[in-house]
């Protein structure tokens, strides 16, 4: 079965950091572009970030530039999202999603409150 | 603001044929394919169109896509009551050299 799980969603302090991971298992990972994508709660879809097959090009919306990290290791059919400098503003469900964004995973809730 | 613009809401009865809009530029749907996306209450979104009009494997013909110019449309015909949830429109923005999604229209059905 193709699927993506993620984890690492937490409650964090404003400013602090967190590692999110995301698992993929049923298709060949290394074959594919990979997004993150993050719902705020009770709003629409905003897209984070991406990154290609080699790991080599990486894409980020504006918001999160400098401050987030995407970063895959092919090997372990993992991706994997670096979040530093957080704000309260980054509080959302954060989705993993592959290439065309036709598999998503179940998403890891990242709060960030004092 | 999102640069993929969606009416909040539709609303239709059983039975009923809406129609789903979505407006854009030239440096995204009017220069790239664009995808539908369906999000049920409580669920992770689920790609149910991409390329402007290519249904996904199991999404029934009730649902269809179509796009001219700077814009695209999701018709859904027969419309029933699992049908409600929120839609999403999203394509690649040249300018941004970033994805874009619309802002969602929530569908209910009557």
């Amino acid at each position: 079965e193709v699927q993506l799980v993620e984890s690492g969603g937490d409650l964090v302090q404003p400013g602090g950091s967190l590692r999110l991971s995301c698992a993929a298992s049923g298709f060949n990972f290394s074959n594919y572009l990979m997004n993150w994508v993050r719902q705020a709660p009770g709003k629409g879809l905003e897209w984070v970030a991406s990154i290609d097959q080699d790991g080599n090009l990486e894409y980020y919306v504006d918001s999160v530039k400098g401050r987030f990290a995407i970063s895959r290791d092919n090997a372990k059919g993992s991706l994997y999202l670096q979040m530093s400098r957080l704000r309260a503003e980054d509080t959302a469900l954060y989705y993993c999603a592959r290439r065309n964004f036709d598999i998503w995973g179940q998403g890891s809730l990242v709060i960030v409150s004092s | 603001q999102s640069l993929l613009i969606q009416p909040p809401s539709v609303s239709g009865t059983p039975g009923q044929r809406v129609t789903l809009s979505c407006s854009g530029s030239s440096s995204n749907i009017g220069s790239l394919t664009v995808n539908w996306y369906q999000q049920l209450p409580g669920m992770a979104p689920k790609l149910l169109i991409q390329s402007n009009d290519q249904r996904l494997s199991g999404v029934p013909n009730r649902f269809s896509g179509s796009k001219s110019g700077t814009s695209v449309s999701l018709v859904i015909s027969g419309l029933q009551s699992d049908d409600e949830a929120d839609y999403y429109c999203g394509t690649w923005d040249s300018n941004l050299n970033g994805w874009v999604f619309g802002g969602g229209t929530k569908l209910t059905v009557l």
